[in-house]
């Protein structure tokens, strides 16, 4: 199972928006609602940021959201600050056998 | 909220064997499904396994199967996985991971992470 594929970068200005795409198969993100989204800092451990494609977890600024279409999801990230600079992950329920598949990973720059 | 720490970590040869656990801060642990994942230096995550809060289910990711073993011991709110035959390229840091549940139902999302154990296969 080949991981799901992102952008290596992404950047935007401070308050600026930027999205980045997260493309799968049909095998996996086109076939189930369970996409879900990471945020990474250096040295830090993930910290969930989107669920089930468009939800977040309490304590989650609404500057991020989620989508799907088809194979590809996305993960915006609105009025941009400074500490959302960090690495971004996809993740997608693959079915029984696969179970889960991560994205390539994208670095988001804050200019 | 819950907290997870992982220990075990460490250096061992190829064709090694080493034993991560993942302590949790709360009683609530039992009823958790639970996951390792892990990340190599430099590199994405990679979902290693899955197991059910009553080990009724255990789930692997190719890369180990039939070499790692999940396992957990509620009384102990702690949380295994038995590496064995250990490669250059199992070199990671191993999290423990819970998974996200609204009411009874996964959300097949992982919620809480530790902070994560070193592990280092070389020679």
């Amino acid at each position: 199972q080949s991981a799901l594929t992102q952008p290596p970068s992404a950047s935007g200005s401070p308050g600026q928006s930027v999205t980045i795409s997260c493309t799968g198969s049909s095998s996996d993100v086109g076939a189930y609602d369970y996409v879900s989204w990471y945020q990474q800092h250096p040295d830090k451990a993930p910290k969930l940021m989107i669920y089930e494609v468009n939800k977040r977890p309490s304590g989650v600024p609404d500057r991020f959201s989620g989508s799907k279409s088809g194979n590809t999801a996305s993960l915006t990230v609105s009025g941009l600050r400074a500490e959302d600079e960090a690495d971004y992950y996809c993740c997608s329920h693959a079915g029984p056998y696969i179970h889960y598949v991560f994205g390539t990973g994208t670095k988001v720059t804050v200019l | 909220q819950v907290q997870l720490v992982e220990s075990g970590g460490g250096v061992v040869q190829p064709g090694g064997s080493l034993r991560l656990s993942c302590a949790a801060s709360e009683f609530s642990f039992r009823t958790y499904g639970l996951h390792w994942i892990r990340q190599a230096p430099g590199k994405g995550l990679e979902w290693l396994s899955f197991i059910h809060w009553d080990e009724t289910t255990k789930f692997y990711a190719d890369s180990v199967k039939g070499r790692f073993t999940i396992s957990r011991d509620n009384s102990k709110n702690t949380l295994f996985l038995q590496m064995s035959s250990l490669r250059v390229e199992d070199t990671s840091i191993y999290y423990c991971v819970k998974e996200k549940v609204t009411g009874t139902e996964y959300d097949k999302a992982f919620e809480i992470w530790g902070q994560g154990t070193m592990v280092t296969v070389s020679s």
